[in-house]
């Protein structure tokens, strides 16, 4: 079936530090593939997203490669912040009729000053 | 603002109670969605609908109900099956389905059954 395998959290770094999480899907098909934000007490944002093979997703810092040969589509982002500590969620979509997005179970950051 | 609201917050009930959730779309999205949220579990689907008065079980359907009789609005209830239904909960919408579509999220609702 189609799912999404995200790193064990929680990840804890100081100021400025690089982060990486990674993301790997199994896919039946060619999925979109998405990064989301969740900040404590509140509902998800999108953060960025890629549809196809090869395309990097990126916003705020972070950025997303497609990777087919790997099925991977790890988070990046070069110098990370106080502001985000949050829980980030790697999902995948396919465009079809009567199917939603499916998430992975999420990795909690947390950054310390 | 366009968005997503879902209300209340945060619910409390008694054990054995029944108790919707309401969740309002102004975005003109087809599609609506609700999935539960559990600390270390991620986000489950529970119901979806593509179109007004269609819906579809997602992976957790047991113990919860839906109804779509209009576009802008999604319900769900949590029956008093449904065997441990403390959690958050999340609705959100999409536009009809296309390729690289995104999800809209509200902002959650905390419900605690005592």
């Amino acid at each position: 079936g189609n799912s999404v395998t995200q790193m064990e959290g929680p990840v804890t770094l100081s100021e400025e530090a690089f982060l990486t999480i990674n993301c790997t899907y199994t896919a039946t098909g060619y999925p979109s593939l998405f990064w989301y934000v969740q900040y404590p007490g509140e509902g998800l944002q999108l953060l960025l997203k890629a549809t196809k093979a090869d395309d990097k997703g990126s916003n705020k810092g972070f950025e997303a490669t497609y990777r087919k040969e790997t099925t991977s589509f790890h988070l990046e982002k070069g110098s990370v912040q106080v502001s985000d500590s949050a829980v980030y969620f790697c999902a995948l979509s396919f465009n079809q009729a009567g199917t939603a997005l499916i998430f992975g179970k999420g990795t909690t950051l947390s950054v310390s000053s | 603002d366009g968005g997503i609201t879902q209300s209340p917050k945060y619910l409390f009930r008694k054990e054995g109670q029944n108790v919707t959730l309401s969740c309002e779309q102004n975005l003109n999205h087809d599609a609506m969605y609700w999935y539960r949220q559990d600390p270390g579990q991620g986000l489950r689907l529970i119901y979806y609908s593509q179109i007004v008065n269609d819906f579809q079980k997602g992976d957790i359907a047991e113990g919860y109900s839906v109804s779509r009789e209009k576009k802008e609005s999604f319900p769900l209830t949590v029956t008093s099956a449904q065997k441990n239904p403390t959690a958050f909960y999340l609705c959100a919408s999409s536009p009809r389905q296309g390729w690289g579509t995104e999800a809209f999220f509200g902002q959650g609702t905390r419900l605690t059954v005592v």
